[in-house]
């Protein structure tokens, strides 16, 4: 049973560029969260997507963006990278139907350079 | 602003003995609490939670207590063994919404 899968698994981008992360679900999961990690801190909460919409924002400009797709696998989306971008980005996902974490991918490590 | 937890610290125990690993968080208003372990290269995994209806809850050779008196949460390991060895974070759900406050995390190594 494949668990939360990460597409790409590191990239590298210049300033100003616009970057798309993909993320599909455990199998049976329906909700995806997305979340930044910056080097030496704890996962931060971008967005959550249920039912293709996004649900909850956490304190992220508008240039992050995100979708969802009728088979819960889901895209974030970066314009405009900063230098500050860089981190690495978590997908998780869980099941609406059973309360309880979230089962994470490892990430795509993002470098703006 | 939101926060659980503080700067990363490092906790070195002996292969064999007992860790415990505190985190304080910040959101009274939180009902739900996740304790994570990251290694390298990978995502959290999920290693045990506790609701705010309770005090303790124990897993396999794991234990999380919670004191919401003074917003004060720990991880229990029991017989801490190499495999151990990893970042810890703490999360909270505050109440009504869909996500979690990580704090920075504890960084548990294990002594042979």
């Amino acid at each position: 049973d494949a668990g939360v899968t990460q597409s790409p698994t590191h990239l590298i981008k210049t300033r100003g560029q616009q970057v798309t992360l993909r993320c599909s679900p455990k199998s049976g999961h329906d909700t995806v969260s997305w979340y930044q990690q910056a080097l030496g801190q704890g996962p931060q909460f971008i967005f959550q997507y249920y039912e293709e919409e996004e649900r909850q924002r956490g304190n992220f400009p508008d240039r992050f963006s995100g979708h969802q797709f009728p088979n819960y696998s889901s895209e974030l989306n970066v314009n405009a990278l900063l230098l500050g971008d860089s981190a690495l980005y978590l997908c998780a996902s869980s099941s609406s139907q059973i309360r309880g974490g979230y089962t994470f991918g490892s990430g795509t490590r993002l470098t703006v350079v | 602003g939101e926060s659980v937890g503080l700067h990363l610290p490092t906790l070195s125990v002996q292969e064999g003995d007992n860790s415990i690993i505190n985190c304080a968080y910040s959101n009274s208003a939180s009902d739900y609490f996740i304790w994570y372990k990251q290694e390298s290269g990978k995502g959290p995994q999920f290693i045990i939670d506790i609701r705010s209806n309770m005090d303790k809850r124990q897993g396999q050779r794991v234990t999380v207590l919670l004191n919401k008196t003074v917003k004060h949460l720990s991880l229990q390991i029991a017989a801490t063994q190499p495999g151990d060895s990893a970042v810890y974070f703490c999360a909270e759900k505050p109440t009504g919404t869909y996500k979690y406050i990580f704090g920075t995390g504890t960084r548990l190594k294990v002594l042979a």
